[in-house]
């Protein structure tokens, strides 16, 4: 499967523990977002990275959240000291260049689900 | 800042009847239309998207939209929903830089059989 791959799928952690998220883009894909989706509502912005640049940081993702992209291929979202408002669905997407300056529609991964308790 | 919205928050239709779905956007400049669905328990696929040209687009499964900028909108339509089309449906911008996607808060259709 050459789709954009997320894991953990699910995570169940506990209030004020850290945990960390993984996505492996598509592999020519230079841009990689981060959103947030909680039940019955669209995704929201976290972040997104240009190869390994973040470019943008939503004012959702608080100074407990942050978001690497080392080597511009696959990209960690960390949050510390988790609370209970966190418990949402974690969407990872990527998209390229269409080759006329623009870019492609994103393609999402499953998203990793994260309980905390 | 760019905004989506979109009309129902939950349509319910009977199978064979016609679908239409509301969305408007509020970013002025040069945007581009996405519609994504999302079926119980699966990810984000994307349904159609508007670059430029044509205003009605045609997507997968038999589902198009109409771009109208003067209204600011990308209405999505369907002639005839089958059960098989009960998901959650988002309408998404960018614009033409590239940047984020942001979407609307999605629109639940259930189709009964």
């Amino acid at each position: 499967d050459t789709g954009v791959s997320q894991n953990p799928r699910h995570k169940i952690t506990k209030r004020g523990q850290n945990v960390t998220f993984r996505c492996d883009p598509i592999s020519e894909h230079n841009r990689l977002y981060w959103y947030r989706q909680t039940l019955g509502q669209g995704p929201e912005f976290l972040t997104y990275f240009q190869n390994e640049a973040q470019l943008e940081k939503s004012r959702l993702l608080s100074d407990r959240f942050s978001a690497e992209r080392p080597k511009g291929s696959f990209s960690t979202l960390e949050i510390q000291r988790t609370e209970q408002g966190d418990s949402a669905m974690y969407l990872c997407a990527s998209s390229s260049t269409a080759g006329t300056g623009t870019y492609t529609e994103a393609f999402f991964g499953q998203g990793t689900r994260l309980t905390v308790v | 800042a760019q905004s989506v919205s979109q009309h129902n928050h939950h349509v319910i239709l009977s199978e064979a009847a016609s679908l239409e779905l509301g969305c408007n956007y509020s970013y002025g400049g040069t945007v581009n239309l996405f519609w994504y669905v999302q079926y119980p328990g699966q990810h984000l696929q994307l349904l159609l998207k508007y670059f430029s040209g044509d205003p009605l687009v045609k997507g997968i499964k038999g589902f198009e939209a109409e771009f109208i900028k003067s209204k600011f909108s990308f209405n999505l339509r369907k002639p005839s929903v089958q059960w098989s089309d009960t998901a959650e449906y988002f309408c998404a911008v960018n614009h033409n830089y590239g940047q984020n996607f942001v979407f609307g808060p999605g629109t639940r259709l259930s189709v009964l059989p």
